[in-house]
């Protein structure tokens, strides 16, 4: 089974902090991806990684950045944590082919107080 | 600006009653439609595709169709039971590659014993 792992389920931090949130996923997969779901407004795209290095903007990709340096991690970063983004954060992978489906790890719940 | 709704946000239903789930659509031409199921504290899980030339699709207990024309999904879970009670989310997608999917906000199903 493909497998996406978020480091942290829950994540504490304070306003102004630089926060890491981490994944890895174990299938080979070429895309990866950062939505953020918030009550209300569905999930919305910060960021995709098409390959390593790689990355493109999403719907809201204001306020955060994005690292892939080996194909299995996609890192999201918080440069300057703020109260509106506390959020779930949930990272997902899929292959690049016609009919692709996303594989979404469990997500992280990140407060930003 | 692009649009997706899903009919009302929480959805009662009896056990063994037929559940029809709606996903409507505005200002869009995707090329396939999936349905994911979310879980409280988790990610969504890919349940079904369906492309835009596809009028049904069908999967155990589960049934989804497509009219280009109306602009509408309808995702129907038969003999439904209490472990069907999820968030289930629906989410067009242009291409087939899974890069640029819109979710919708979800609709929330219990199904009472």
């Amino acid at each position: 089974d493909v497998k996406v792992t978020q480091s942290s389920r829950y994540l504490v931090k304070r306003t102004g902090e630089k926060v890491f949130l981490e994944c890895v996923q174990d299938m080979d997969h070429e895309n990866m991806f950062w939505y953020r779901q918030d009550p209300g407004l569905g999930l919305r795209l910060i960021y995709f990684s098409y390959d390593v290095k790689m990355k493109e903007k999403g719907d809201i990709p204001e306020g955060y950045s994005v690292s892939r340096e080996k194909k299995e991690r996609f890192s999201l970063i918080l440069e300057s944590a703020s109260t509106n983004q506390t959020s779930m954060y949930l990272c997902a992978s899929s292959w690049t082919a016609d009919n692709e489906k996303l594989f979404f790890g469990s997500g992280t719940q990140l407060s930003v107080l | 600006s692009q649009k997706i709704e899903q009919n009302s946000e929480a959805l009662n239903i009896q056990e063994g009653k037929t559940a029809t789930l709606t996903c409507n659509y505005t200002n869009y031409s995707p090329a396939y439609l999936q349905w994911y199921r979310q879980d409280p504290g988790r990610g969504p899980v890919f349940l079904l595709l369906i492309r835009e030339n596809e009028k049904e699709k069908r999967k155990e207990r589960l049934k989804v169709t497509f009219d280009t024309t109306l602009k509408q999904s309808l995702f129907h879970i038969t003999a439904s039971q209490p472990a069907d009670s999820a968030t289930y989310l629906c989410a067009l997608d242009p291409s087939g590659s899974a890069r640029q999917l819109t979710f919708g906000s979800g609709t929330q199903l219990t199904v009472l014993p």
